[in-house]
C-alpha cells in the first residue's frame, strides 16, 4: 500500500548527540514536510522541500537539518544545538511541489532525552 | 504566517450529541484541511475544503473563504470521535499553519 513511513516510532537521545529521523514515502509526491508537536499544542513547521535537492526553513528550523537527495526520502537530523528536542515529530507529503494539494501524514516519531 | 484560531479549546459530549467546531483564519487561503488526531498521535485527514461544503458520514465541514472561517460538524457523536481536531490552512507560501486544536471527549 502507498503511504508515508516514519522510523523509528520511539527514539532516545543523549545529551550532545545528533539523531536522525527517517521519513520515506512511496506516493510519488514531490513535496515533503517536517513538523514538531509539543504536548497540548498544534504542529509547527521545521523544514520543507518542494523538489529533490532543494529545501527551505520553516518556522522553527534552528537546531535541525535535512537533506533531500531522493524524491521518496526526507530525513531530519536533530542536532545537539537543539536544546529542547523532546517532542513528537511528524512527516508529511503532498503531490505537487507547486499548486495547493492536501498534505498526508506519517504516524510520527516520539523523541525523548535520556 | 497565517494565524489560525480554533474554538472551543475543549468539548465534552454525551454519546449521541451533535457539536460544531470553529476555525477562524487571518488571511485568504488556498488550502484548508481538518484533521483528527487519535490517542496514538496519528493524524487522519478528514476534509480538504478550501471553500464550500463537504460531508463524510456523520461529519461535515463548511468553509466560508470570504469570511475567513470554517466549521466542522459532528453529528450523533460516538466515543471513537474522541481526540483532538485540528484545522490547518495554507496561504501562497505552500506552508501549512495549524491551529491549537479542539480536544473532544465523548462520554458513553
Amino acid at each position: 500500500d502507498g503511504g508515508i513511513t516514519q522510523s523509528p516510532k520511539y527514539l532516545f537521545r543523549k545529551e550532545g548527540q545528533n539523531v536522525t529521523l527517517s521519513c520515506e514515502q512511496n506516493l510519488n509526491h514531490d513535496a515533503m514536510y517536517w513538523y514538531r508537536q509539543d504536548p497540548g499544542q498544534g504542529l509547527r513547521l521545521i523544514y520543507y522541500s518542494q523538489i529533490v535537492n532543494d529545501f527551505q526553513k520553516g518556522d522553527i528550523a534552528e537546531g535541525y537539518s535535512v537533506s533531500r537527495e531522493k524524491k521518496e526520502s526526507f530525513p531530519l537530523t536533530v542536532t545537539s544545538a537543539q536544546k529542547n528536542p523532546t517532542a513528537f515529530y511528524l512527516c508529511a507529503s503532498t503531490p505537487a511541489g507547486t499548486g495547493h494539494q492536501p498534505q498526508h501524514f506519517g504516524d510520527g516519531t516520539r523523541l525523548s532525552i535520556l | 504566517g497565517i494565524q489560525v484560531e480554533q474554538s472551543p479549546p475543549d468539548l465534552i459530549l454525551q454519546e449521541g450529541a451533535n457539536s460544531t467546531l470553529r476555525c477562524n483564519f487571518s488571511d485568504s487561503v488556498n488550502n484548508l484541511q481538518w484533521f483528527h488526531q487519535n490517542p496514538w498521535g496519528q493524524l487522519i485527514n478528514l476534509f480538504y475544503i478550501p471553500s464550500g461544503t463537504k460531508q463524510n458520514g456523520r461529519l461535515s465541514a463548511t468553509t466560508v473563504a470570504t469570511e475567513r472561517y470554517s466549521l466542522l460538524y459532528i453529528s450523533s457523536s460516538q466515543t471513537t470521535d474522541s481526540g483532538v481536531y485540528f484545522c490547518a490552512v495554507e496561504g501562497n507560501d505552500y506552508k501549512l499553519s495549524f491551529g491549537a486544536g479542539t480536544t473532544v471527549t465523548v462520554r458513553a
